[in-house]
């Protein structure tokens, strides 16, 4: 079955600097890759998605890009402000579009 | 509007209680889930139901029952639960299950706590 890894488990920034997070994926039968941001006591909010014949996307400070051939995918945030600070969780999920497969989620703080 | 909405927003229960989650969408979403959180993990996908039919259950203890009484509810029946299944309990609604992707929403969420 597809297996999610997902780097770094935290990580803080600075006010204004950029956060990457990195997701690698196991089946080249996925297709579509959504990111989803949970800040404490809310359920998960979907934030920016792509599909597997897209190599990148971008909505406003975030923006996602896709490498099939390494199978992996990452969500890039500029101009990073404290509200952006949460768990952020990326997924996978193949032709059976039910069946999300998340990552284990990494924590970003950014520090006003 | 993505809205899914999911009362209570806390339970808190014994181990012989028997009580249940809701959840509901009006967006017209065909498809609705149940997933169960532990504290700093991702969401474990519980139960799909997809044209108000069961279609995915990932192998849930029988003290987890699921109901979707028609396409805007979505129902957990809680049964001799275990401490262990305490948890941030999440239902998600997707547009058309059979079609890829299908991005999901999620609710807020019910926090549960067994005694």
């Amino acid at each position: 079955g597809e297996n999610v890894e997902q780097h770094p488990s935290t990580l803080s920034v600075q006010e204004g600097d950029s956060a990457v997070i990195k997701c690698t994926y196991s089946d080249s039968a996925s297709n579509y890759f959504p990111w989803y941001k949970q800040e404490l006591g809310k359920g998960p909010q979907l934030i920016i998605d792509i599909r597997s014949n897209v190599g990148e996307k971008k909505d406003q400070r975030i923006a996602v890009t896709l490498n099939k051939t390494a199978k992996h995918f990452s969500l890039h945030i500029t101009e990073t402000q404290p509200e952006d600070s949460a768990v952020y969780f990326c997924a996978a999920s193949g032709n059976y579009g039910q069946n999300f497969v998340f990552g284990p989620g990494t924590r970003l703080s950014v520090l006003p | 509007d993505t809205e899914v909405t999911q009362t209570p927003k806390h339970l808190v229960m014994g181990m012989t209680n028997k009580k249940s989650l809701k959840c509901e969408q009006h967006m017209g979403h065909r498809a609705m889930y149940w997933y169960k959180q532990k504290a700093k993990k991702p969401p474990e996908l519980m139960f799909v139901y997809s044209y108000e039919k069961l279609s995915i259950n990932e192998s849930v203890p029988s003290r987890f029952s699921p109901e979707c009484p028609n396409s805007s509810l979505l129902n957990l029946h809680l049964h001799a639960l275990q401490p262990e299944d305490s948890a941030l309990y999440l239902c998600a609604s997707s547009q058309n299950p059979y079609t890829v992707p299908d991005t999901q929403y999620f609710g807020p969420g019910t926090r549960l706590t067994v005694l």
